[in-house]
């Protein structure tokens, strides 16, 4: 079975400091997927990133970045210079590559991030 | 962009009335699912849906549930009579096929079962 563990449920910050949301999972697949989506105060659900099980590059997209490490099934995500506008909860993902399989969404419990000024 | 779409945005109902949510999927899109986020929790997955039939559903999909895509274009969760605990966030997601495995997710239906 799939698991995935975000252990902070909450965290604030201060305007342009860094931030870093753990992550850890659980699967028996050697072929899975990983996401971040941000779930904003209106509730949406926002894609941020998905890396597979064979790309363990990290990943930079503007303020926002990915330290993925099968070793320690971890995939953290960096928040550089955090906004006001980063606030939100922000959720962690594993999806097992099943052939005919429906690819389900495992969430994390999320984590509440509050940037203040 | 093509984006999923979900209607309505809001739904109150009362204990034991049946309520169906509607969902419009990306239109080349071929899975489909259906996740739930009590507020203040996890969302949680609910069913997937394939080639016109459930591929997976969780322990929370009982008997009281069902999906259909009664067009090419509508994919709809029917809740047969609703509970207090069905009070949530209602998710529509859908996804290209195989070797894409990003899921697109819709603005959410609030329900309130009162």
């Amino acid at each position: 079975a799939q698991k995935v563990t975000q252990a902070q449920t909450e965290i604030s910050v201060v305007e342009k400091e860094d931030v870093t949301l753990d992550c850890v999972y659980e699967t028996r697949d050697t072929t899975y997927y990983l996401f971040w989506y941000k779930q904003p105060p209106s509730g949406e659900l926002v894609f941020l990133i998905r890396r597979n099980s064979f790309d363990e590059q990290n990943e930079i997209s503007g303020r926002y970045s990915w330290n993925f490490q099968k070793s320690t099934s971890s995939f953290n995500f960096t928040i550089t210079a955090s906004q006001v506008v980063d606030s939100a909860v922000y959720f962690c993902a594993l999806s097992e590559a099943i052939a005919g399989g429906g690819n389900k969404l495992t969430f994390g419990t999320g984590t509440q991030l509050k940037v203040e000024l | 962009e093509p984006e999923v779409t979900q209607t309505p945005s809001h739904q109150v109902t009362q204990m034991g009335q049946e309520v169906i949510l509607r969902c419009v999927p990306i239109s080349n899109h071929l899975y489909f699912y259906w996740y739930r986020q009590i507020l203040g929790q996890k969302v949680e997955f609910l069913v997937s849906f394939y080639n016109n039939e459930i591929s997976e559903k969780s322990e929370i999909f009982d008997d009281q549930f069902s999906v259909e895509r009664p067009d090419g274009s509508n994919f709809t969760l029917k809740i047969r009579s609703t509970k207090l605990e069905d009070s949530a966030m209602y998710f529509c997601a859908s996804r290209g096929g195989t070797g894409s495995n990003e899921q697109f997710f819709g603005p959410g239906t609030r329900l309130t079962v009162l």
